[in-house]
């Protein structure tokens, strides 16, 4: 079973040059997470979707972040233009999106893509 | 007062002892509580996840959950040197997919 995918994994820019960070969630899997992670922050989440539409988009820093889930398979953040502040690990995650009287399903996490901003 | 509290560490163990992790958090309407260890430059990956009071057992691993105290903890038998990493706790509300994670506690297991 692939797990989540992100591309890329590295990507060096150019302060004020548009990144987009793409993610394939695992199969099946209805809800897909964006989070960055930074050594003074630690791991934060940006934004989510369920079944394709924007659930909680709170911890999106500004109006130069944006995300879109146009299907079930495939989801960007684009950052425009972008800072060096911006600099992280940037993850997706993907889980069931299932929420019961229990609990809350497992988010499992992609590899990440380590964007760093000049 | 962070939402979800643990000591950065770094916690050292020797080798084949007991590691202990610990993580507090604030809200009370928190339902479910997840253990992510990650390795330097590498993902989360799901430890543990526990739902209700007491202990969870996995292999080598326990989960202990207290809602009285809003204190979740993790226990690791017989550490190993591949146990060293960063142990991060996440909760959610209950019916919200949205996690919050603590900073995290760096182990490193001593051979």
């Amino acid at each position: 079973d692939a797990g989540v995918i992100q591309s890329p994994r590295h990507e060096v820019t150019e302060m004020g040059q548009e990144v987009t960070l793409r993610c394939k969630p695992i199969s099946g899997h209805n809800s897909l997470f964006w989070y960055r992670q930074t050594m003074m922050r630690g791991l934060e989440l940006l934004i989510y979707f369920n079944n394709n539409v924007p659930i909680d988009d709170s911890g999106m820093p500004e109006d130069r972040f944006s995300a879109k889930m146009p299907n079930a398979s495939f989801s960007t953040l684009k950052i425009q233009p972008s800072e060096p502040r911006d600099s992280a690990v940037y993850f997706c995650a993907s889980s069931r999106g299932h929420t019961t009287s229990v609990g809350t399903d497992t988010q499992y996490f992609g590899p990440g893509t380590r964007l760093t901003v000049l | 007062q962070k939402e979800v509290e643990q000591n950065s560490g770094p916690l050292s163990v020797p080798e084949g002892a007991i590691a202990s992790l610990n993580c507090t958090y604030s809200d009370r309407g928190s339902q479910s509580f997840f253990w992510y260890r990650q390795y330097s430059g590498k993902s989360p990956e799901l430890i543990m996840s526990i739902y209700s009071n007491g202990d969870k057992e996995d292999g080598r691993f326990t989960a202990q959950l207290n809602k009285a105290s809003q204190y979740v903890s993790l226990l690791i038998r017989d550490s190993q040197p591949s146990d060293s990493a960063t142990y991060l706790c996440a909760v959610s509300n209950f019916g919200n997919e949205k996690l919050t994670f603590g900073t995290g506690t760096r182990l490193t297991i001593i051979p």
